[in-house]
């Protein structure tokens, strides 16, 4: 059965400092798709950054990045010099290849970051 | 663009009350729609799916049901609420441009009470 695994409630990270958000997942199938979302305290869930099981580099978005160790099974968002407005929770997902037409996600229990001066 | 629109932002209804939260979605054409639950601190569940008009998949057996009238609307129904189903309530939709990323509407609050 799949499975997202965010080991981390809470994080810390002083302002213009990089933070690293765990993330390691379980799933047999071949081809698969994993996400990060970001949810600030409006509630609303903002998509970051895509990688693709098949995809032979790390995926990058702005100040956004991917650590993608397949072998490891794990997906972990690194975020680079934090902001005040990153502070909120982040949930890595995952999407199974053999959903042929659809994009259902699995979702993690997701990590808290609090950015601080 | 393409947006998603969800009403009633917040909602406060008694046990045993109907409920209908809508969802629409705009600059986009037979997308794949998602209804998510968030419990309290918790991730996202599942909780139906449609790849077309009338065309409804379950994930999880519960006292709540959706449909899908038009392309570009989903809605989400209840004939009794409990306690339980308190929670944010996202509106997702992904394909038809959008690649297979899913992408969520602001949210409907619940509580029941």
């Amino acid at each position: 059965a799949q499975k997202i695994t965010q080991t981390q409630p809470g994080m810390f990270v002083q302002e213009k400092e990089a933070v690293t958000l765990d993330c390691t997942y379980d799933t047999s199938d071949p081809s698969y798709g994993l996400f990060w979302y970001k949810q600030p305290s409006s509630g609303e869930m903002i998509f970051l950054i895509y990688q693709g099981s098949y995809d032979q580099q790390n995926a990058t978005e702005g100040r956004y990045s991917l650590n993608f160790q397949k072998a490891r099974k794990s997906a972990n968002l690194v975020i680079s010099a934090s902001q005040l407005g990153d502070s909120a929770m982040y949930f890595c997902a995952m999407r199974e290849g053999s959903s042929y037409n659809t994009d259902k996600l699995i979702f993690g229990t997701g990590t808290r970051l609090q950015v601080f001066p | 663009s393409q947006t998603i629109h969800q009403w009633p932002a917040t909602l406060v209804q008694p046990v045993g009350s109907p409920l209908s939260l809508e969802c629409t979605v705009e600059g986009t054409s037979n997308p794949n729609l998602y209804w998510y639950r968030q419990a309290a601190g918790r991730g996202l569940q599942l909780l139906f799916y449609s790849v077309g008009i009338g065309q409804i998949s379950s994930e999880v057996p519960q006292n709540l049901s959706a449909s899908r009238p038009q392309d570009r609307q989903f809605i989400l129904s209840s004939k009794k609420l409990l306690l339980s189903d308190s929670g944010f309530y996202l509106c997702g939709r992904s394909g038809a441009g959008s690649g297979n990323t899913i992408y969520f509407g602001e949210g409907s609050w619940l509580t029941v009470v």
